[in-house]
């Protein structure tokens, strides 16, 4: 099976910072990876897919880039929005659809 | 506007079953795949199944594999999960999500609805 490992689990920023969240498979996946956006009680949101496709809707500082095994979530200057919960997911291999671990972004 | 809500959850005992419903609205439900997505409390995100925009091909997780059921009612805009043997290692919430595609299989999930509890206690 696939795993996904995000690094790091936790990351502690503050507003305007510069943030990357790595994601990395254990196989190659091709492009065939989303991330997804939660916060505290509510469901997910995807903001990328296709590895650096931005969902219609996701403010621009959010981007996607990577290929394969190793895949990166940058968001350019943090808002206070932006903190939540963070998740990768492949879409390439069997099982498919499996998530990252996660990686929780606080105020710092 | 774009919605999906689920229903159905609720406290069940071990080996007993559930099924849960999810009510599509806002876009045109037979052109895309479908999904059921869970959450334990505290954890993270674990994809459940999967079902193409005419019910021709689904797909399962291994945890859940010969236990639970994944169908659609395109007439009635409706998803279906019939969870069957439930056991303690299913509690969660279980969300709704539409996938980009009419494939449930290598497309991300763009709409999710807010999530229904499932307990499995005694």
């Amino acid at each position: 099976d696939i795993q996904l490992t995000q690094s790091p689990s936790f990351l502690s920023a503050s507003v305007g910072d510069r943030v990357t969240i790595t994601c990395r498979a254990s196989q190659g996946i091709s492009s065939y990876l989303a991330w997804y956006q939660q916060k505290p009680g509510k469901a997910p949101k995807l903001l990328i897919y296709a590895a650096s496709t931005l969902q219609s809707g996701v403010p621009s500082r959010f981007s996607g880039s990577g290929s394969g095994t190793e895949f990166t979530l940058t968001i350019s200057s943090l808002q206070p929005e932006d903190f939540a919960t963070y998740y990768c997911q492949q879409l390439n291999s069997y099982p498919p659809h499996t998530f990252g671990q996660g990686t929780k972004l606080e105020i710092k | 506007e774009v919605q999906l809500v689920e229903s159905g959850g609720g406290l069940v005992q071990p080996g007993r079953s559930l099924r849960l419903s999810c009510a599509a609205s806002g876009f045109t439900f037979d052109d895309y795949a479908m999904h059921w997505v869970r959450q334990a409390p505290g954890k993270g995100l674990e994809w459940v199944s999967g079902i193409s925009w005419n019910s021709g091909s689904i797909g399962y997780a291994d945890s859940v594999k010969g236990r639970f059921t994944i169908s659609r009612d395109n007439a009635k805009n409706s998803l279906y999960l019939q969870m069957n043997s439930l056991r303690a290692e299913d509690t969660a919430l279980y969300y709704c999500a539409k996938g980009l595609g009419g494939s449930w299989y290598r497309a991300a999930f763009d709409i999710w609805g807010q999530g229904t509890m499932v307990t499995v206690s005694s």
